[in-house]
């Protein structure tokens, strides 16, 4: 069973400030999720990437295969991107269509 | 589209009370499940679902079921309710990935509050 571990638990920046969300797995995977769960609750899915590195506006999100490692990283951070930011894999070696979840990252953007 | 719509939004129970939460996708996703997120833990997976007709149990199944029969929609069952099961329930649909790296990208509802007292 794969298992994911996040860090920081929880972060707390200034607006502007570059960020960066660690996300580090323990078995061989085919793809990483990222997903953004908004104060309200509702969750939405930024990014699935294999390898090397995605962009999508202020986003990006690299993944280092032999490592087992990736990175969410947001530029001139905004308030609005106060968020939990998570980080999933698939849950085995067998079948990617169940993901298993990181416990997020709790991101606090202070104006 | 509406996506992944989930009734009710927020529900409270007593225990031993039975309920079923309704999972519904417009998008023709093979694919759906049953999460619950409680404080301090990541998503879990309760039950999924591959096709229409078919289910299968997740990381905590006991204590739930669930039925899949139509493809649009996933219900979650509970048959008596415990003080356990207080949680935020998510429901999520998904198709393959036909990129690089075969995965399956999730689209989430908004979430089932119960409180099961």
């Amino acid at each position: 069973k794969n298992e994911v571990e996040q860090s920081p638990q929880n972060l707390t920046a200034q607006e502007g400030e570059f960020i960066t969300i660690n996300c580090s797995y323990s078995v061989g995977i085919s793809a990483l999720h990222w997903l953004q769960q908004h104060p309200g609750g509702g969750i939405v899915s930024l990014f699935m990437l294999s390898s090397g590195k995605k962009k999508h506006g202020r986003l990006i999100a690299t993944i280092n295969i032999q490592e087992k490692h990736s990175s969410l990283h947001i530029t001139a951070s905004h308030p609005r991107d106060s968020a939990v930011y998570i980080c999933a894999v698939p849950l085995s070696n067998f079948g990617n269509e169940k993901l298993t979840f990181g416990t997020g990252t709790r991101l606090t953007i202070i104006p | 589209n509406a996506g992944v719509t989930q009734t009710p939004k927020f529900r409270v129970l007593k225990t031993g009370q039975s309920m079923t939460l309704l999972c519904a996708q417009d998008m023709n996703h093979e694919y759906m499940y049953w999460y619950r997120q409680d404080p301090g833990m990541g998503l879990r997976l309760i039950h999924y679902s591959v096709g229409e007709g078919t289910t299968a149990k997740g990381e905590v199944p006991d204590g739930y079921n669930v039925s899949r029969l139509k493809k649009q929609n996933f219900l979650l069952g509970l048959e008596s309710a415990a003080p356990s099961q207080t949680s935020v329930y998510f429901c999520a649909s998904s198709t393959l990935y036909s990129g690089t790296g075969a995965s399956y990208e999730q689209y989430f509802g908004p979430g089932t509050r119960l409180t099961v007292t």
